[in-house]
């Protein structure tokens, strides 16, 4: 079965650093991979999503997130941080072979920016 | 355009007692789904929606969950009775169809409180 985990529940950067996001999955099949950000008490957003083309993904908000087969990693990165990217961040696999597949979500990582 | 519309945005009740959450999707969206996330944890899938089918339903605790979606548009998710572990955010997502590369919409979710 497809699983999803995020290393670190929580990552604290100061503004203007680099935000890295740690993502690895579990598939027995080829996967689509997708990041989503949840800002406070609103739903959730659609950062970017891998779906088996180019394995370095650009999504809104200057995030991208490369994809490595060999590490069964989808880590979400950005180069430098701004205060408004403060959410939680929740990464996400596809369930089963077929494109009608639900979405298995991890825990998700909180980022904090600190000035 | 407006995006998916829940209501209530918040509610408490007591055990035992029954509540109804309502969800509007984007106009044009066939898929509906229902999440539900628990505090700290990402969304965990209860149900999805083709059009007024539902195609997935293993994850709805059927003792005393229920859904609808009448005439393919809104639905409605109910709970009977509540009990205290149903406390979470409950999330309405929509998309134009059953393909995982359709980016879901979420709503901004109804947390529920059952005291």
């Amino acid at each position: 079965a497809q699983s999803v985990t995020q290393l670190g529940s929580h990552v604290s950067v100061s503004e203007g650093a680099l935000v890295l996001l740690r993502c690895n999955y579990s598939s027995s099949v080829p996967p689509y991979l997708f990041w989503y950000v949840q800002y406070p008490n609103q739903g959730l957003q659609l950062l970017l999503k891998y779906t088996s083309a180019a394995t370095l993904v650009k999504g809104i908000n200057g995030f991208e997130a490369e994809f490595k087969k060999s590490e069964t990693s989808f880590h979400l990165t950005k180069p430098s941080a701004h205060m408004s990217d403060a959410a939680e961040y929740f990464c996400a696999v596809s369930e089963g072979s077929s494109n009608t597949g639900k979405l298995i979500f991890g825990q998700g990582t909180t980022l904090q920016v600190k000035p | 355009e407006a995006g998916v519309v829940q209501s209530p945005r918040y509610k408490i009740i007591e055990k035992k007692q029954p509540v109804a959450f309502w969800c509007n999707p984007i106009s044009g969206h066939n898929t509906l789904y229902w999440y539900r996330q628990n505090l700290g944890q990402g969304p965990e899938l209860l149900i999805r929606y083709e059009n007024e089918e539902a195609v997935d339903d293993s994850q709805l605790p059927k003792d005393r969950f229920s859904a609808e979606r009448l005439k393919g548009v809104d639905s409605t998710l109910k709970i009977q009775p509540a009990e205290l572990g149903d406390s979470a955010v409950y999330l309405c997502a929509s998309s134009l169809g059953l393909v995982i590369t359709y980016e879901q919409y979420f709503g901004p979710g109804t947390r529920l409180t059952v005291t």
